[in-house]
């Protein structure tokens, strides 16, 4: 079965530092893997996802995910945020069949000016 | 192309009413997910169906639950005699039937239950 940890529950950081979200997963099979962000009161928007090739991904509004197999991880980073960045972030991954998708338990980005 | 539409937004009931969520996914995708969001939780997977299909309900509580999504028509997430412990923000994805592994999320139904 999968299972998605993120390690870090809440991470405050100053407007303009890099920040890094943690991700690591389980699976015995093939991996795609999904980064999503949540904006308070709203549902999840669709970050960056790891299908095949390269293993940095570029997603939208600047953030950026390497996936490294040995690892077993898929960590988000961005280099300089912004006081918008501020919501939940989700790292998930499907089941094998791909019909559902385990979520990790979220990461709060705190952006303080 | 329109997003996920979920109505309504936020719905209010008292225990032992009924709820019934909406879901219309986006144009072309033939693929339904719902995922429950409990209080300062994570999504948990429930139910997926396709046109008239449950094809993996493992998610569902057992009682008082049940979905579908007929030939014509959004899809609908029913939550008979709700109790407390339902309250949470209950979320629809779909996909397209090529490209199954991406969903998109609609914004949401949170739910109260008095």
């Amino acid at each position: 079965a999968q299972s998605v940890t993120q390690l870090d529950s809440q991470v405050p950081v100053f407007e303009e530092a890099p920040v890094e979200l943690r991700c690591n997963y389980s699976s015995s099979v093939s991996v795609y893997l999904f980064w999503y962000v949540q904006y308070p009161n709203q549902g999840l928007q669709l970050l960056l996802k790891y299908l095949s090739g390269s293993t940095l991904v570029k997603g939208i509004n600047g953030f950026e995910a390497e996936f490294n197999k040995s690892q077993t991880s898929f960590h988000l980073r961005k280099p300089s945020v912004h006081i918008s960045d501020t919501a939940e972030y989700f790292c998930a991954v499907p089941n094998n069949a791909g019909n559902m998708l385990t979520f990790g338990g979220g990461t709060r980005l705190m952006v303080k000016p | 192309n329109a997003g996920v539409m979920q109505n309504p937004r936020h719905l209010v009931r008292r225990r032992g009413q009924e709820a019934r969520l909406r879901c219309s996914p986006m144009k072309g995708h033939s693929h339904v997910y719902w995922y429950r969001q409990l209080p300062e939780e994570g999504l948990k997977f429930m139910v997926y169906l396709q046109k008239e299909n449950i094809i993996d309900e493992s998610g569902m509580p057992k009682e008082r639950f049940s979905a579908e999504f007929p030939k014509e028509g959004p899809s609908i997430l029913r939550i008979q005699q709700v109790v407390r412990g339902d309250s949470a923000a209950y979320f629809c994805a779909s996909s397209p039937p090529w490209g199954f592994e991406t969903q998109y999320f609609g914004p949401g139904t949170r739910l109260l239950v008095l």
